[in-house]
């Protein structure tokens, strides 16, 4: 079967660093999407990878390795408007999103 | 300013009447979706249309219609058959399919029914 894999719940300080990390089993693989969800509202589009390596976008970067099935979203110096969900899906060879349940992001001062 | 609206945001019903939610783009997008989102689990595709008068169905289509008449508007019924019916529901839009594209997301009803 198809599976993403995402932590349910991750804590970072304000200013900090954080690395939310995804892992995937699909049938094929046609690019990784990572959306910004905040609470009862529509998820937004963040980053797009299809090759391997970094893609960075301001204080937002994304990581793919596709050998190991692998992403990771990295969000640098922290704000508290950062709390949120963080969506990790994948499109397969059919071209249909498969979607993890999401990592919620919570920021403490 | 393009986008795509949901109507209305919350919405409440009783159990075994049907339910129809509006979504409307401007995108010009051919491809249109609804998801269903319930806590701790990730999207689920109900329905999707690539085109006008055309629609497949996704992962949980059971208890769901669509129509897709016209390219601005991909209305999604909720029948009485619909065991597990609340939750909250998303509608998007992508340019297009059979490559990859970003979707774009209406801001979502959230429907409970009692």
């Amino acid at each position: 079967g198809q599976n993403i894999d995402q932590p349910t719940e991750m804590t970072a300080t304000e200013g900090a660093i954080v690395q939310i990390n995804c892992t995937y089993q699909t049938s094929g693989f046609n690019g990784l999407f990572w959306y910004q969800q905040h609470a009862g509202e529509a998820p937004t589009f963040l980053s797009y990878n299809v090759l391997d390596g970094l893609e960075e976008k301001g204080r937002f970067s994304s990581f793919l390795s596709r050998s190991k099935g692998y992403s990771y979203l990295l969000l640098k110096e922290l704000q508290m408007k950062d709390s949120a969900s963080y969506l990790c899906a994948v499109t397969d060879s059919n071209y249909q999103l498969i979607w993890g349940a999401g990592t919620k992001l919570i920021i403490k001062p | 300013d393009g986008g795509i609206t949901q109507s209305p945001k919350y919405l409440f019903r009783k159990e075994g009447q049907n339910v129809t939610l509006s979504c409307e783009q401007n995108l010009n997008h051919d491809a249109m979706y609804w998801y269903r989102q319930d806590p701790g689990q990730g999207l689920r595709l109900i329905y999707y249309s690539q085109i006008v008068n055309d629609f497949q169905k996704g992962d949980i289509a059971e208890g769901y219609s669509v129509s897709r008449e016209k390219k601005e508007s991909f209305p999604l019924t909720v029948t009485s058959a619909q065991k597990n019916p609340t939750a909250f529901y998303l509608c998007a839009s992508s340019i297009g399919e059979g490559d990859v594209y970003e979707q774009y997301f209406g801001p979502g009803t959230r429907l409970t029914v009692t």
